[in-house]
């Protein structure tokens, strides 16, 4: 099956810092999306994105779907962005859409 | 709000008990879906379901049973609980349209066996 690796596995931001996360996958995908679990266990989703750059606040991605990657900015980390963020790679079947998930990011923003 | 529900939301069992964990949603979605996460693992499909009365297996479906009776539920048991069994249980749907409609998640169950 289809592998989604993520990088770094961790990591720890002062309030303010900037941040890249990396998401590399194996294989042609019909979709990607990134989630934020918080600390309560929450899963958000956050983009859909099989290619290009989207925007949203503080937060952008950017696929490059010919290069099997993909890339989540956050810009001004505060401390509600802590948790765990999660790439996911969506594969259209004949019984089903299988989503398929990394071992995410765990992000931790102090002050 | 509009979304997916899971009850309930914790839940402590013991070895070779049984349980149904059930998810329902409102968004008229054909497609559901159950994960397990564990730590350091990522989230992994148990089984889904493309429609009412419809099932099939994820990745990981030893030990799990599950039915799609109506569109708007979907139910997932362990028949016989085992320790391994011990994790964070996440119902999810999607609408049948495919790649450009995402997923959306409940809130997760949290199961403990001893």
């Amino acid at each position: 099956g289809i592998q989604v690796e993520q990088s770094p596995p961790d990591l720890i931001l002062q309030e303010g810092a900037n941040s890249t996360l990396r998401c590399n996958f194996s294989d042609s995908v019909n979709n990607l999306q990134w989630f934020h679990q918080n600390p309560w266990g929450q899963l958000i989703n956050l983009f859909y994105i099989p290619s290009g750059t989207k925007q949203n606040g503080r937060l952008s991605a950017t696929t490059v779907a010919t290069e099997r990657y993909s890339l989540l900015y956050i810009s001004s980390s505060q401390t509600t962005d802590s948790g765990v963020y999660f790439c996911a790679v969506l594969i259209l079947t004949g019984g089903g859409n299988k989503l398929t998930f990394g071992t995410g990011t765990q992000l931790k923003v102090e002050l | 709000n509009a979304g997916v529900t899971q009850t309930p939301k914790f839940r402590v069992l013991k070895t070779g008990q049984s349980m149904t964990l059930l998810c329902a949603q409102d968004m008229n979605h054909e497609y559901m879906y159950w994960y397990r996460q564990d730590p350091g693992m990522g989230l992994r499909l148990i089984h889904y379901s493309v429609g009412e009365g419809t099932t099939a297996k994820g990745e990981v479906p030893d030990g799990y049973n599950v039915s799609r009776l109506k569109k708007q539920n979907f139910l997932l048991g362990l028949e016989s609980a085992a320790p391994s069994q011990t994790s964070v249980y996440f119902c999810a749907s999607s609408p049948r349209q495919g790649a450009g409609y995402g997923y959306t998640f409940g809130s997760g169950t949290r199961l403990t066996v001893v």
